[in-house]
This record gives structure tokens, C-alpha cells and sequence, in this order.
């Protein structure tokens, strides 16, 4: 069975760095893109990025391109989303997601993870 | 980007009763790849259709998906009360993706 684990909640102030994690399970990590979705308190759905743990080639939504950073640990089959300076508006819940891709920036979604809850409040 | 604009915002229906959701978009969607979601409460979203049409593994065949162009919709032929949820649509034909805001069904 295919399956996505995220890390727990997490709790941090404005300016602080956080890394969450994403384990994958049930497939060739190596084979498949994983991405990131936001959703913030009460809200739609935000892609983020996606990243290929084959060659670690990313794509990041103009949105969030520079404010957030992809990577994985293919040893280890996991995907990371992680910030260097977190602000309050970056409270929300952030789901790690498999996508069924098109072409370069063709692609749904069909596998979520539970998501994790990041809070950010001084 | 393409903006997707979902209606109504609350559906209100009886279980057994059929519910039609719309999604529309600023523009066409390419190749009518549109897929839809569900999410209950405290879930992660889950994917219903995906190519406007298709339903993916394991969804009941209540759920129904159509459209092309610039306008989609899903059905749900009979509510059952697991049925009642949020709904997304998402469109993946050009770049960035982009999601609609949600319609909500629920219990009349």
C-alpha cells in the first residue's frame, strides 16, 4: 500500500526555522515526483512544489519560490519542506502529496498524506 | 494563472437527494484536465476524478464527473451521509496548478 507519514505538529515563533518531514512507503521512491500542498485556517488548497527524488530536479509555484525549500533523503525515502525564517502567515496545514504528472507543470494529486499543522504566533 | 471559481459555496441537501457542483474557469482548461477532491473534516483531501470524467480508484460510481472548456461540474447521483464534505476542483492543464475554493455540501 502506498502511503505518505508526515512529522507531528509543530509549534514555532516569527524568524524561527523549521524542517517537516514527509516518509514515503509502498513504492520505488526514487520513481515517483512528491510535492507539498498549503492550506491555510479555513482555506483552499496552494500547491507549493514538487521535487524528483531521482535527480532532486524541483519545481516550485511562482508563489512560493524562494520562501520555501524541497529536498530529499533517498536513503532514508523522505521528502522534506523546510524554511529559513518562518512568519506568522505561514500558519496552516501542510500536506505531502504524490502527483500523477502530465508534463512539466501538468499534474494532479493521488495520494495525501495527514497532513501537519505548523503554527507560527510569537 | 487560471482562477477557478466554484458554486455554489454551501449546497444544502437531503441524504438520498442528488447535488450538482460547478467549477469554472477564467479560461480554458487544456486538455480538460481537471481533477476533483474531497475533504471531511480533519481529513486530507482525497481524489474523486481526475481528466474532468475519470474517477479514481475505489470511488463509488455515484460520483460522476463532466465539463470541458471553461466549465466542469460533479454530480453525486444520491447522498449518502459519508458524502458530506468539502469539495475541490483543480485544474492542471496550465502552469501554475490551480484549486477552486470549495463548495460545501451539507445536511439539509
Amino acid at each position: 500500500e502506498v502511503q505518505l507519514v508526515q512529522s507531528g505538529a509543530e509549534m514555532k515563533k516569527p524568524g524561527e526555522s523549521l524542517k517537516i518531514s514527509c516518509k514515503a512507503s509502498g513504492y520505488r521512491f526514487t520513481a515517483y515526483w512528491i510535492g507539498w500542498v498549503r492550506q491555510m485556517p479555513g482555506k483552499g488548497l496552494e500547491w507549493m512544489g514538487i521535487i524528483y527524488p531521482g535527480d532532486s530536479d524541483t519545481i516550485y509555484s511562482p508563489s512560493f519560490e524562494g520562501q520555501v525549500t524541497l529536498s530529499v533523503d533517498t536513503s532514508i525515502n523522505t521528502a522534506y519542506l523546510q524554511w529559513s525564517s518562518l512568519k506568522g502567515s505561514d500558519t496552516a496545514i501542510y500536506y505531502c502529496v504524490r502527483p500523477v504528472k502530465y508534463a512539466v507543470s501538468q499534474f494532479y494529486f493521488d495520494v495525501w498524506s495527514q497532513g501537519t499543522l505548523v503554527t507560527v504566533s510569537s | 494563472e487560471i482562477v477557478l471559481t466554484q458554486s455554489p459555496g454551501t449546497l444544502s441537501v437531503s441524504p438520498g437527494e442528488r447535488a450538482t457542483l460547478s467549477c469554472r474557469a477564467s479560461q480554458s482548461v487544456r486538455s480538460n484536465y481537471l481533477a476533483w477532491y474531497q475533504q471531511k473534516p480533519g481529513q486530507a483531501p482525497r481524489l474523486l476524478i481526475y481528466g474532468a470524467s475519470s474517477r479514481a480508484t475505489g470511488i463509488p460510481d455515484r460520483f460522476s464527473g463532466s465539463g470541458s472548456g471553461t466549465d466542469f461540474s460533479v454530480t453525486i447521483s444520491r447522498l449518502e451521509p459519508e458524502d458530506f464534505a468539502v469539495y475541490f476542483c483543480q485544474q492542471y492543464g496550465s502552469s501554475p496548478v490551480t484549486f477552486g475554493e470549495g463548495t460545501k455540501v451539507e445536511i439539509k
